[in-house]
């Protein structure tokens, strides 16, 4: 069963751009959440989607949107892009049911 | 703020050593779990335990949970180099959908 796959895994950026990073959860998972890491933050949850509906949102400016299509698979969009942009964007998949996720490898994103 | 906070930030013992991480949360919870995060990686899930288990093993992990307290442990023995890495405990806030909230982690460094 592949895993959770994350495009791009590296991408660089100019401030005021736009982004848009997509992820592919594991079969059968529904849910798919979008995690922000800083090394100063750390993990910061973005939102979390089932069924192409937002179920959950964390405290990010609307600069940060999301969508899922009809087969789970999910993108997110940073317009407007600032420097503290820059980060290890997570994409994880979780089973509805089952309180584990499980993590793609990440798209890091670096704003210049 | 995070939900799960671990303790110590940062922990260096020799290989064959025990090490113990903490974790405080501060609201109840439906179940928590330990991840560990190579660097740079995406996460691995290690264990969940849920509210109503007061400890859970796997292989040379072993995990408690006091929920009257608040807090969990994770116990690594025998430790190897290959066990350096950052552990992220996590707590899920059922709010219709999941939204599992990350500490800012401990990272441990296992030295040969």
């Amino acid at each position: 069963k592949a895993g959770v796959t994350q495009t791009p895994r590296y991408l660089i950026k100019t401030r005021g751009q736009q982004v848009t990073l997509s992820c592919s959860p594991i079969s059968g998972h529904r849910s798919v959440s979008w995690y922000q890491q800083t090394p100063g933050q750390g993990l910061q949850f973005l939102f979390e989607y089932f069924s192409e509906t937002q179920r959950n949102k964390g405290n990010f400016p609307g600069r940060f949107s999301g969508r899922q299509f009809s087969n789970s698979r999910s993108e997110m969009n940073v317009s407007t892009l600032e420097l503290g942009d820059s980060a290890l964007y997570l994409c994880a998949s979780n089973a509805a049911g089952d309180g584990t996720i499980y993590f793609g490898e990440g798209s890091w994103l670096t704003v210049v | 703020s995070q939900q799960g906070e671990e303790d110590p930030q940062a922990l260096s013992i020799q290989e064959g050593e025990n090490a113990t991480m903490n974790c405080s949360y501060k609201t109840s919870i439906n179940n928590l779990q330990w991840y560990r995060q190579n660097s740079g990686r995406g996460l691995v899930h290690l264990i969940l335990i849920r509210s109503n288990e007061r400890e859970k093993h796997s292989g040379r992990l072993r995990v408690t949970l006091d929920t009257s307290k608040k807090s969990s442990s994770l116990l690594i023995t025998a430790s190897r180099a290959a066990d350096t890495a950052s552990y992220f405990c996590a707590t899920d806030s059922n709010t219709g959908g999941f939204k599992t909230i990350f500490g800012a982690g401990t990272r441990l460094f296992v030295k040969a």
